[in-house]
C-alpha cells in the first residue's frame, strides 16, 4: 500500500467519548502533520512532527492529544470534544518539515461530535 | 502578513474554456507556492508548484503564473474538463518556521458540459 492512509473514514462521537484517529504513511517521509478542515475556512495546521518529535503545536486545545510512536504512524487522541470540533481531520506527510516540499494528504476522517 | 487571499470563491466554466484562480500573499519570505486539488471525499493532492525564480510553469493543461513584484500568483486551467471539477487551494510557504505553510480558503470549480 502506498501514500497516506487514515482510519476511520467516518466517526461519530458524543461529547464524553474518547476516540483516536490513526494515520500511516508509506512514503518514507520525515515529517507528519494533523490539519483540520472546516467548511469555508482555510486548512488549519494543528500539529507537526519531525522525526517523531513534536515541533509545533498550533494553539490547539488540550482535548486533542497527538502521538507519534515512529516516523510512519501518527495518532490523534480525542476526548471531551465540543460540537464545533466537527470537521474533516487530515493527516499529511512531507520530506521537509519546514513546508518547502509537497504535502501528501490522506483522505481524512470526517468527525461528527454530537 | 501570514494570510493568503484567494479568489473567486466559486467558479463555473464551460467545457473547453479557461479557468483562472488568483491568489495574493503578503509575506516576502515565502518561496514555495503550490496548488492543491481536492475532490469530494478525498484529501488535497499537489497539482503543480512554483518557486519565485521563474514567472511561469506549465504542466499539461495547468499553468502557474507568478508575479513577484505584485506578490500574486494564479492558476490557469486550459481546455477545462468536467473531470477538473474540484476545489483548488493555493498555498505559500518558506522561511524557518513550521507553521509557514499558509493555505488560501479554496475555490470550488465546476466545469459544465
Amino acid at each position: 500500500e502506498t501514500g497516506v492512509t487514515q482510519t476511520p473514514r467516518h466517526l461519530v462521537m458524543g461529547m464524553t467519548n474518547k476516540k483516536s484517529l490513526k494515520c500511516e504513511q508509506h512514503l518514507g517521509h520525515n515529517a507528519m502533520y494533523w490539519y483540520k478542515q472546516s467548511a469555508k475556512k482555510p486548512l488549519e495546521l494543528m500539529f507537526v512532527y519531525s522525526l517523531e518529535e513534536r515541533v509545533e503545536n498550533n494553539s490547539v486545545p488540550s482535548r486533542f492529544s497527538p502521538e507519534c510512536p515512529n516516523s510512519s504512524h501518527l495518532f490523534l487522541h480525542l476526548h471531551t470534544l465540543q460540537p464545533e470540533d466537527s470537521a474533516l481531520y487530515l493527516c499529511a506527510s512531507s520530506q521537509d518539515p519546514l513546508g518547502n516540499s509537497p504535502l501528501h494528504f490522506g483522505n481524512g476522517t470526517r468527525l461528527t461530535v454530537t | 502578513q501570514q494570510q493568503v487571499k484567494q479568489s473567486p470563491q466559486s467558479l463555473i466554466v464551460q467545457k473547453g474554456g479557461i479557468s483562472i484562480i488568483n491568489c495574493a500573499y503578503e509575506n516576502t519570505a515565502f518561496d514555495y507556492f503550490p496548488w492543491y486539488q481536492q475532490f469530494p471525499g478525498k484529501g488535497p493532492a499537489l497539482l503543480i508548484a512554483i518557486r519565485p525564480d521563474v514567472s511561469e510553469k506549465k504542466e499539461g493543461r495547468f499553468t502557474i503564473s507568478f508575479n513577484k513584484s505584485a506578490k500574486q500568483f494564479s492558476l490557469h486551467i486550459m481546455d477545462s474538463q468536467p473531470g477538473d471539477s474540484a476545489t483548488y487551494f493555493c498555498a505559500a510557504s518558506g522561511g524557518t518556521s513550521y507553521d509557514k505553510v499558509i493555505f488560501g480558503p479554496g475555490t470550488s470549480l465546476s466545469v459544465i458540459p
